[in-house]
């Protein structure tokens, strides 16, 4: 079955960045999108960023845009999110989901905490 | 694209029917998904297209609608079903948007 999981979450302090990884196994993971949303505590859900099924085409947020980059390796079934010049605001749990337009299949996410 | 939801919670008995909408800024034509997030858990795709089902999703959900104005139905409420509903907007090229969500609970 289709399991996407999430790494790379933690304490970081303003201004510094993290990188976030995303797992995928269960399907064929180079033919299709993978997105990004977070959650920020007792809020909803916020889109962040999109990575097309070969890395061509990659769209972002406009509350991350220059700040986020979204990577994948199809060798390994791995999406990365390099998140520089975090901020408080950025707080929040992260997930990634198999699809392009919609997530098919989510990770149950990581928990990015921003604070000095 | 900003996606509004109504109502904020919605209060409903188990076995009534719940209406859920969701309104987009402009036109999304019929690119529009529903999720439902229990606590503690990851988002579940109930809703794509509009009113497509996904794989697995019980019949008592439908969704319908098209340009602004959606709608999700769940004709008869399982106790399961209490949740908070999101809708997603996928109209031509990202950003993506989604609503801020509504919270059906248990009246």
């Amino acid at each position: 079955q289709v399991q996407m999981v999430e790494s790379g979450g933690g304490v970081v302090q303003p201004g510094r960045s993290l990188r976030l990884s995303c797992a995928a196994s269960g399907f064929s993971f180079s033919s299709y999108g993978i997105y990004w949303v977070r959650q920020a505590p007792g809020k909803g859900l916020e889109w962040v960023a999109v990575i097309s099924y070969d890395g061509s085409d990659k769209y972002y947020a406009d509350s991350v845009k220059g700040r986020f980059t979204i990577s994948r390796d199809n060798s390994k079934n791995t999406v990365d999110l390099q998140m520089n010049s975090l901020r408080a605001e950025d707080t929040a749990v992260y997930h990634c989901a198999k699809g392009y337009s919609y997530g098919e299949d989510w990770g149950q996410g990581t928990l990015v905490t921003v604070s000095s | 694209i900003v996606m509004t939801q109504s109502p904020a919670t919605l209060s409903v008995s188990p076995g009534e029917r719940a209406t859920l909408s969701c309104r987009a800024s402009q036109s999304v034509s019929s690119n529009l998904a529903w999720f439902q997030q229990k606590p503690g858990q990851a988002p579940r795709l109930l809703i794509y297209g509009a009113s497509t089902r996904a794989t697995g999703i019980p019949a008592r959900f439908s969704g319908s609608g098209s340009g602004t104005e959606f709608t999700l139905t769940i004709s008869s409420l399982q106790s399961e079903d209490f949740a908070v509903y999101y809708c997603q907007q996928y109209n031509i090229r990202p950003p993506y948007t989604f609503g801020q969500g509504t919270k059906l609970e248990f009246k």
